[in-house]
């Protein structure tokens, strides 16, 4: 089955720096990648998604880039801000029922 | 627009004891349904799904038992709760025209004692 792995767990920031996060995936059919954030107490949102026929995407301050070759996807947020602060997962399917996530990682951005 | 439901939001319980967490979606037909378990500080691990009413598929073996009565509900349970089903609890849904995308509820933190 899908393995995720997800890097760094936790990441800490000054406001306004640029952050990466970085997963990797070992299923070559899997072709749905998602991103999702995650506040205390909260279930998780889906912030944005790439899907396998798309190289790179964006969406105001965030963006994901997708290498099919090397199996690894990416979160980047620019210009952050302290309400960036959550726990981020990443995610990758090859059909509707099997979604396998990273561990997460901690984002903490600093004012 | 969809909006999914989870109750109750906190729950303690004592180590034997029953268990039922109960899962709506409102503004969807037909979804695919999803319990994921999230320890302390860590990703989350599918439990079950289901893709129609009556239908449930186990991911993981364990005490806890998944029930699909209507086709926009979705319960987890158990006859005896161990310590180590304590974590937040969250439930998903997918389908329709976001066929991958999966949304999550707000989560139960179960606390077992």
């Amino acid at each position: 089955g899908e393995n995720v792995e997800q890097h760094p767990s936790t990441l800490s920031v000054q406001e306004g720096d640029s952050a990466v996060i970085k997963c990797t995936y070992s299923d070559s059919a899997s072709n749905y990648f998602p991103w999702y954030k995650q506040e205390l107490g909260k279930g998780p949102q889906l912030i944005i998604d790439i899907r396998s026929n798309v190289g790179e995407k964006k969406d105001q301050r965030i963006a994901v880039t997708l290498n099919k070759t090397a199996k690894h996807f990416s979160l980047h947020i620019t210009e952050t801000q302290p309400e960036d602060s959550a726990v981020y997962f990443c995610a990758a399917s090859p059909n509707n029922n099997d979604m396998r996530f990273g561990a997460g990682t901690r984002l903490t951005v600093k004012p | 627009s969809q909006t999914i439901h989870q109750w109750p939001a906190t729950l303690v319980q004592p180590v034997g004891s029953p268990l039922s967490l109960e899962c709506t979606v409102e503004g969807t037909s037909n979804p695919n349904l999803y319990w994921y378990r999230q320890a302390a500080g860590r990703g989350l691990q599918l439990l079950f799904y289901s893709v129609g009413i009556g239908q449930i598929s186990s991911e993981v073996p364990q005490n806890l038992s998944a029930s699909r009565p209507q086709d926009r509900q979705f319960i987890l349970s158990s006859k005896k709760l161990l310590l180590s089903d304590s974590g937040f609890y969250l439930c998903a849904w997918s389908g329709g025209a976001s066929y991958n995308e999966q949304f999550f509820g707000p989560g139960t933190r179960l606390t077992v004692l």
